[in-house]
C-alpha cells in the first residue's frame, strides 16, 4: 500500500503568517492515464473533512485562493499564503491513483 | 444538491456484525463512486472502501477479510458490513463522494 508522510504533523502559526504542509508518498502518484490523484482536506474541530485542493493543484469551489497545492511524483505541498482563524484545524493529503487508496497521517494547524 | 448522510446503530457488541447504510441524493451511483472512511476518536482518517459506478470495489488492506460495501440504486443507498468487531472500530464512521461528505455517524463498539 501507498503510504503517505506528512510533515509536520503540528504547524504553529499567526494570523497573517504563510505555511506550507508537505506530503511525501511512498511510490509515485502519477497515474497511466496522466493525471495524479492527490488531494488536500481540511477538517475543522466537530465537523466533516472538506476538500480544498484536487489533482494536485486545483482549487476546490469555495475554497479561498490563499490556499494552493503543488508537487509532482511523490513531492507534494500545500501551501497557505495568510492563515486566517477559520483555517485551523487539521490538513490531510490523500491519494487515490493506487488502490488502496491512502491518507496521510495528518497536520494540525493551530494559533501560535 | 448533492447529500450524503449515514445512518446506522450508535452501539454495537464486540464480535457482532457492523451495518450502516449512506443514502444519497443529487447524483446517481451509477454515474459516481461512493468511499467510506472512518476517524477514531481523536485519530486521523482511515480510507474503508469504495463502490464505483459500475458496481466493482476496492478495500483497505487491513480491512478487506471483514469489510464488504455494496448498494442498491433504485434506493440512492449504499451500505457498508463489517463483521468480527472490536472496540478499535470505535470510530466516526463517513461515506463520501470527492468533495462532498456525509456528517457522519459515531459507532461505539462495546459490550
Amino acid at each position: 500500500d501507498v503510504v503517505l508522510t506528512q510533515t509536520p504533523s503540528i504547524l504553529s502559526a499567526t494570523i497573517g503568517q504563510s505555511v506550507s504542509i508537505s506530503c511525501r508518498s511512498s511510490q509515485s502518484l502519477l497515474d497511466s492515464d496522466g493525471n495524479t490523484y492527490l488531494y488536500w482536506f481540511l477538517q475543522r474541530p466537530g465537523q466533516s473533512p472538506q476538500r480544498l485542493i484536487y489533482l494536485v493543484s486545483n482549487l476546490g469551489s469555495g475554497v479561498p485562493n490563499r490556499f494552493s497545492g503543488s508537487g509532482s511524483g511523490t513531492d507534494f505541498t500545500l501551501k497557505i499564503s495568510g492563515v486566517e482563524a477559520e483555517d485551523l484545524g487539521v490538513y490531510y493529503c490523500m491519494q487515490a491513483t493506487h488502490a488502496p487508496w491512502t491518507f496521510g497521517g495528518g497536520t494540525k494547524l493551530e494559533l501560535k | 444538491q448533492v447529500q450524503l448522510k449515514e445512518s446506522g446503530p450508535g452501539l454495537v457488541k464486540p464480535s457482532e456484525t457492523l451495518s450502516l447504510t449512506c443514502t444519497v441524493s443529487g447524483f446517481s451511483l451509477t454515474s459516481y463512486h461512493v468511499s467510506w472512511v472512518r476517524q477514531p476518536p481523536g485519530k486521523g482518517l482511515e480510507w474503508m472502501g469504495v463502490i464505483w459506478g459500475d458496481g466493482s470495489t476496492a478495500y483497505n488492506s487491513a480491512l478487506k477479510s471483514r469489510l464488504s460495501i455494496s448498494r442498491d440504486t433504485s434506493k440512492s443507498q449504499v451500505f457498508l458490513k463489517m463483521s468480527s468487531l472490536k472496540t478499535e472500530d470505535t470510530a466516526t464512521y463517513y461515506c463520501a463522494r470527492g468533495r462532498d461528505w456525509g456528517q457522519g455517524v459515531m459507532v461505539t463498539v462495546s459490550s
